[in-house]
């Protein structure tokens, strides 16, 4: 138990599909995080959140759309995804996002597309 | 830019074996430093973690030392077991207010009895 949270843990979609991808942080954190795990690749970071405003976006297309309500709550809205989009998802949160911080990941969620 | 290289995996070892998986950086500023593991099949977990020069991280009988001068942060133990079977993930916060969490490909340690 991480205190971050993430549901689904796997999905399957169809590349017309639409769904959404959920993160919860129970530790009182300020910042959240997405990042894609992929077969290929290293570790790649997606957006982050600072008190709920973006403050990040690595440059990812505009199927993926995040959403961030609140500082405990992290959305990945999914939609007309392509089948290399096929990856762990992975969720995190930290107090700030200077240095000092240490960033708490989620178990992550295991999106393929079809 | 900044970045994070580690060694090429798979490690093989057996059980009681020394471990060191190698761990470069190249950054501006000062970062912090973070190793994580990656246990099948679930997320990544903070193993030990360095903020300054000279410091040492450990934890679970692993350590790391911070080494500006040779821009390394090696991870080391000293007596490995099976269940220490997992991917290693080196991984670099930068400096500045960014949360940008650079991470290096991941060694894969398999531990045999």
């Amino acid at each position: 138990e991480t205190g971050v949270t993430q549901t689904p843990r796997h999905l399957v979609m169809g590349m017309t599909n639409k769904k959404s991808l959920k993160c919860e942080q129970h530790l009182g954190h300020n910042a959240m995080y997405w990042y894609k795990q992929s077969a290929k690749k290293p570790l790649e970071l997606m957006f982050v959140y600072n008190f709920k405003e973006q403050t990040e976006n690595n440059s990812v297309p505009s199927r993926f759309s995040p959403e961030c309500p609140n500082s405990s709550h992290l959305f990945l809205h999914l939609h007309t995804l392509q089948p290399e989009d096929s990856a762990l998802y992975l969720c995190a949160s930290s107090l700030g996002t200077d240095k000092g911080n240490t960033i708490y990941f989620g178990e992550g969620s295991w999106l393929t597309v079809v | 830019g900044d970045s994070v290289t580690q060694m090429e995996g798979p490690v093989t070892l057996s059980e009681e074996a020394f471990l060191t998986i190698n761990c470069t950086y190249t950054a501006t500023g000062y970062p912090s430093l973070f190793w994580y593991v990656q246990y099948p099949g679930e997320g990544l977990q903070l193993l030990l973690k360095a903020t300054k020069a000279d410091d040492k991280g450990s934890n679970k009988g692993f350590e790391a030392t911070y080494r500006k001068e040779t821009t390394s942060f090696h991870l080391e133990k000293g007596s490995v077991q099976v269940s220490d079977s997992a991917v290693y993930f080196c991984a670099l916060l930068r400096s500045g207010n960014t949360g940008k969490l650079i991470f290096g490909q991941g060694t894969t340690l398999q531990v045999k009895p």
